[in-house]
């Protein structure tokens, strides 16, 4: 199993990004995807997870309102979308198979996002 | 939730061992823990988990023999022996908390490990 996310990418301050990440490899669709994201400062901080086949979504408090997550289940991907950017939400994201419940087995590569005007 | 506390760095020479230490705050002694190896550059690797006691039941793909766990009270250890170059990572561990609306994954701030 592998998860392949999309490549880097820069914002600008107060507007969105959409990082995705594409399973390949026998996965199955009833896995939930979470997401984590790494900064200097805050380290690995997990984000939130969906579940694409019954489309359940959780977020931390943190970034409710702001991030959503999606999935297509005919790709096998799953996407990340962060709005009203911040500089300090400049790192990297990662997708990461499962709930967290059993921890998180397989990781995609990253993604680094920087916010910069 | 708990709050898993790592020193932040450490070091070793080649071909000894080290030992890592995950600390969770009080009252989550019997906390199940992960632990996850990420070399410069790259994304994180599941390592192992250490469940109720300490005990590690389930080790990532492709984890050397080399590297095993266990815990005691609030600690939670990792140790690599025989340590090699290719050793010389962040060493985060994780833990999970609550269910449903109120589930939530804490990491640790991570253990640099320098190979001498």
């Amino acid at each position: 199993v592998h998860l392949v996310q999309s490549g880097s990418d820069v914002n600008k301050p107060g507007s969105s990004v959409k990082v995705s990440c594409q399973a390949s490899g026998g996965t199955s669709s009833s896995y939930a995807i979470s997401w984590v994201r790494q900064t200097p400062g805050q380290g690995l901080e997990w984000m939130g997870m969906i579940i694409p086949m019954f489309g359940i979504t959780e977020y931390i408090q943190k970034f409710q309102g702001r991030v959503t997550f999606t999935s297509d289940e005919s790709s096998k991907t799953a996407y990340m979308e962060l709005s009203s950017l911040r500089s300090d939400d400049t790192a990297i994201y990662y997708c990461a198979s499962g709930s967290g419940v059993d921890g998180f087995d397989i990781w995609g590569q990253g993604t680094k996002v920087t916010v910069s005007s | 939730q708990p709050l898993l506390t790592q020193p932040p760095s450490t070091s070793a020479s080649l071909g000894a061992s080290v030992t890592l230490t995950c600390t969770l705050s009080s009252e989550y002694s019997n906390y199940k823990v992960d632990w996850y190896q990420q070399r410069p550059g790259k994304g994180p690797r599941f390592v192992m988990r250490l469940g109720t006691g300490g005990i590690v039941e389930i080790k990532g793909d492709g984890i050397p023999d080399r590297f095993s766990g266990m815990g005691s009270g609030l600690n939670r250890y990792l140790t690599i022996t025989n340590i090699h170059e290719e050793d010389e990572s962040n060493f985060f561990c994780g833990a999970a908390h609550g269910s449903g609306s109120n589930f939530v994954y804490v990491f640790g701030k991570g253990t640099r490990v320098t190979v001498l």
